[in-house]
């Protein structure tokens, strides 16, 4: 069975622009939450849906949003992109609003320029 | 705040020892702690997790001790290999906002042969 898979693996973004980043949990999994891990430190958590509504949301700015899918896919989205905003981009899926089977995909790098 | 942190952000042994790595948190309100190892490249992968009403759990080759009175929390790896060499992160739920974790900065084990 496939893991969580994040596309693209790479990005590179000039500042001011935006950006979509996918995950697609594993299979079976309805709950998809994003971390943002920037370099030399450990993943900060973004947000979490779970049945396709948001359940959960970490300090980060408006600019941040994201969306779950019917399927249980879901888009990370980041307007206005600032160069702090370089990082991996780890998204985590799980069985259910509890965490079980609690997943990480291999994230996508994002650089921004 | 609410935060997980690492005593040490490097660990070096040779291959063979046994090796201690160490984590203070400080929101009393957890109750479930994971450890993750995290190579290159990828995302992060679930090593053991406890909840806190124990004190320790053992898996292959690791244990995780849990002490709540100093709220101190540490990965013991037994004979360790150089594949073992990789970041190595606690992370807790307090239980707020979903399956939100808190991850401390990690700690690198490097190991020699």
């Amino acid at each position: 069975d496939a893991g969580v898979t994040q596309s693209p693996t790479h990005l590179i973004k000039t500042r001011g622009q935006h950006v979509t980043l996918r995950c697609s949990p594993i299979s079976g999994h309805k709950s998809v939450s994003w971390y943002q891990q920037v370099l030399g430190q450990g993943p900060q958590f973004i947000f979490q849906y779970y049945e396709k509504e948001e359940r959960g949301r970490g300090n980060f700015p408006d600019r941040f949003s994201a969306r779950q899918f019917p399927n249980y896919s879901s888009e990370l989205n980041v307007n206005a992109l600032l160069l702090g905003d370089s990082a991996l981009y780890l998204c985590a899926s799980s069985l259910n609003r509890a965490g079980d089977g609690y997943t990480f995909g291999s994230g996508t790098r994002l650089t921004v320029v | 705040g609410e935060s997980v942190g690492l005593h040490l952000p490097t660990l070096s042994v040779q291959e063979g020892d046994n090796s201690i790595i160490n984590c203070a948190y400080s929101n009393s309100a957890s109750d479930y702690f994971i450890w993750y190892k995290q190579e290159s490249g990828k995302g992060p992968q679930f090593i053991i997790d406890i909840r806190s009403n124990m004190d320790k759990r053992q898996g292959q080759r690791v244990t995780v001790l849990l002490n709540k009175t100093v709220k101190h929390l540490s990965l013991q790896i037994a004979a360790t290999q150089p594949g073992d060499s990789a970041v190595y992160f606690c992370a807790e739920n307090s239980g707020q906002a979903g399956t939100a974790l808190i991850f401390g900065k990690g700690t690198t084990l490097s190991v020699s042969s």
